[in-house]
């Protein structure tokens, strides 16, 4: 079974701060991982997937296997980045699960 | 270009009674796929469907239908709403499936009184 835990439902930070949002998941294949932003009064939209390897808005998460987490990392938080964030998994069925979110408040 | 989009915005049912909501993608997207939103719970997902005519259940099928007819339309269908189905609703489309991103309408703000 496909399984996506964001134990954190909120994390407030301060602007310039570190920031670190914890994704884990449980899926026995080899899964796509994902992570989705909502910003306020907007749809959904895609922020990065694990296999581009990209960083964007400065955000970056490394697919690490053997603790099967997918953890979403900025260095310095910015207010503009205050939005829900959620963390997804494709597996060979192709169906997308999401977690339950993360509300990222940057306190300025 | 449209994107997905969802209609209505915004409605409010009184218990037992039926509707549908709409999803329409211009993208011409095979992947598509439907979502509640419920504070605390994330994301569920309903229905999907992989193609024109062939549809399968999510996390939390019990008291919707679905189905594909055609590629840009997949319409979600409460027969008898309960209070439970209060929520917001959100419609998917995919180019595949794999690394494919998935493109999200606006939302229904679904209210069952």
């Amino acid at each position: 079974a496909q399984r996506v835990t964001q134990p954190e439902k909120l994390l407030s930070v301060f602007k310039g701060a570190p920031v670190e949002l914890k994704c884990n998941y449980s899926y026995s294949g080899s899964p796509e991982l994902f992570w989705y932003v909502q910003y306020s009064r907007q749809r959904l939209q895609l922020l990065l997937r694990h296999i581009s390897r990209e960083s964007i808005k400065g955000f970056t998460a490394d697919l690490n296997k053997g603790e099967t987490s997918f953890h979403l990392k900025k260095p310095f938080a910015q207010e503009e980045d205050s939005a829900m964030y959620y963390c997804a998994l494709r597996g060979a069925t192709n169906k997308l699960i999401f977690g339950t979110g993360t509300l990222l408040a940057v306190q300025p | 270009n449209a994107g997905v989009t969802q209609t209505p915005k915004f409605q409010v049912l009184k218990t037992g009674q039926s509707m549908t909501l709409q999803c329409a993608q211009d993208m011409n997207h095979e992947y598509m796929s439907w979502y509640r939103q419920d504070p605390g719970m994330g994301l569920r997902l309903i229905h999907y469907s992989v193609g024109a005519g062939i549809t399968d259940q999510g996390e939390v099928p019990n008291g919707y239908n679905v189905s594909r007819s055609t590629t840009e339309d997949f319409p979600l269908r409460l027969l008898s709403a309960a209070p439970s189905q209060t929520s917001v609703y959100f419609c998917a489309s995919s180019f595949e499936g794999g690394a494919g991103e998935a493109f999200f309408g606006q939302g229904t703000r679904l209210t069952v009184v």
